[in-house]
């Protein structure tokens, strides 16, 4: 089977503008989540879906947004990007809920200058 | 809220000795625990899971990690470590009550020397 996918793996944006990341999880898996990792805060839980329903959502401020299609895929939104946002953005796949254990992408870098 | 500390920020060992990395969460109830590996510039990968059942849990490339109860901890061991093993090492727990989430250590880094 093919791993979790991640487009694009780079990404340079300006303050104020807004990106969108995309993942494709495992053939088979019905649940995505989003992570945002950075050297001070290390791994922070973004939020959760579900066959398309959010399930959970961390402390992270109403620019960072996302969706799940229905065949699983996943986007992920920020808008009104500030320098703070660049980090690296990690999607994880797994069967069922986030519990069973999730297997994650190689992620995105984002640089926000 | 659930918490996960991860006591050593960076461990160094030769090759071929043995290892053991330390995780303590803090939950009120037994959490689903991980541990994860992350290679310079890769995502993270699953070494191993607990849910239940015996608390001796076996994993991937020879890892295996012991959930005590008594002692909220979740340590990850190796017998014999290989250059290979050298990557950051993160603990985390899925927990929460009303909102389960996965929620990390802040990880540590493994040097292996040869």
């Amino acid at each position: 089977k093919a791993g979790v996918t991640q487009t694009p793996r780079y990404l340079i944006k300006t303050r104020g503008q807004q990106v969108t990341l995309s993942c494709s999880p495992i053939s088979g898996h019905r649940s995505v989540s989003w992570y945002q990792q950075t050297p001070g805060q290390g791994l922070q839980f973004l939020f959760e879906y579900f066959s398309e329903t959010q399930r959970n959502k961390g402390n992270f401020p109403g620019r960072f947004s996302g969706r799940q299609f229905s065949n699983s895929r996943s986007e992920m939104n920020v808008s009104t990007l500030e320098l703070g946002d660049s980090a690296l953005y990690l999607c994880a796949s797994s069967p069922g809920l986030a519990g069973e254990g999730q297997y994650f992408g190689p992620g995105t870098r984002l640089t926000v200058t | 809220a659930q918490s996960v500390t991860q006591p050593d920020i960076h461990i160094t060992v030769s090759e071929g000795a043995s290892l053991e990395l330390r995780c303590n969460y803090s939950y009120g109830a037994t959490p689903y625990l991980f541990w994860y590996v992350q290679s310079p510039g890769q995502g993270l990968q699953l070494l191993l899971k607990y849910f239940s059942g015996d608390t001796l849990v076996q994993g991937i490339k020879g890892f295996e990690a012991e959930f005590k109860r008594s002692q909220s901890s979740f340590n990850l061991r190796k017998p014999s470590v290989h250059w290979s093993d050298a990557a950051e090492y993160f603990c985390a727990v899925y927990a929460g009550g009303s909102n389960y989430k996965l929620t990390f250590g802040k990880g540590t880094l493994l040097t292996v020397n040869p």
